[in-house]
């Protein structure tokens, strides 16, 4: 069974430091990946996405990720964070054969520190 | 572009009541829409996907005779909550699936906040 996992619940940060989210995932092939940013009481926006080729994707907003299949990993990264990225993250898997139904890990908080 | 809306963003109603959501594709077509429950401080729990003319599928434990959902068009979905009570408050959001440019993404209403009094 599919399965995302974000192990960091909250990650505080000083504003201008990097920042790294971690994102596990558990599928049988290579999934479709997805992190998106949700701000307090909206839905969501995509900041980028992984389906195949280059492992090293860019994003919206400066993010960018980097699929490593030998550790199931999916990790969000910023090398400058803005007091404006404050928000929660979530990483997501979709599975292309079942209508790219997503499952979406529990989400990591981020504060930013001024 | 991909822009999905839902209508409305609040809504509060009396337990024992139907609350209707709209959730529209404002420029793409959407042959599969999903529609998602959301706990305060959770992550997004899919309910039920949506194909455009034909019947919704539930996810397991997601009572479909109380969540009715209908697919009429390529950019409508809608999710009825039927006699709704308490327990039901909760951010609900949908997503349209586009498959344009050969990518397959799917992009997020803004949500609804339904209260249940």
């Amino acid at each position: 069974a599919q399965s995302v996992t974000q192990p960091d619940i909250h990650i505080t940060v000083s504003e201008g430091a990097s920042l790294e989210l971690r994102c596990n995932y558990s599928y049988g092939a290579t999934p479709y990946l997805f992190w998106y940013v949700q701000s307090p009481g909206q839905g969501l926006q995509l900041l980028l996405k992984y389906f195949s080729g280059d492992t090293l994707v860019q994003g919206i907003k400066g993010f960018e990720a980097e699929f490593k299949r030998s550790q199931s990993s999916f990790n969000l990264r910023k090398p400058s964070v803005h007091w404006s990225d404050a928000a929660e993250y979530f990483c997501a898997v979709g599975v292309p054969e079942d209508f790219n139904k997503f499952y979406f890990g529990s989400g990591t908080k981020l504060n930013v520190k001024p | 572009g991909a822009v999905v809306s839902q209508h409305p963003s609040r809504v509060i109603c009396k337990s024992g009541t139907s609350v209707k959501i709209e959730c529209r594709s404002l420029d793409f077509q959407a042959t599969t829409m999903f529609w998602y429950r959301q706990f305060p401080k959770q992550s997004l729990m899919l309910m039920a996907t949506s194909n455009e003319g034909s019947k919704a599928t539930y996810e397991q434990g997601v009572e479909k005779d109380k969540f009715l959902i209908n697919h009429a068009s390529l950019t409508l979905s809608t999710l009825t909550v039927t006699s709704a009570h308490p327990e039901d408050s909760s951010f609900y959001i949908c997503s349209a699936r586009s498959s344009s440019a050969g990518t397959d993404t799917q992009y997020f209403g803004p949500g609804t906040r339904l209260t249940v009094l």
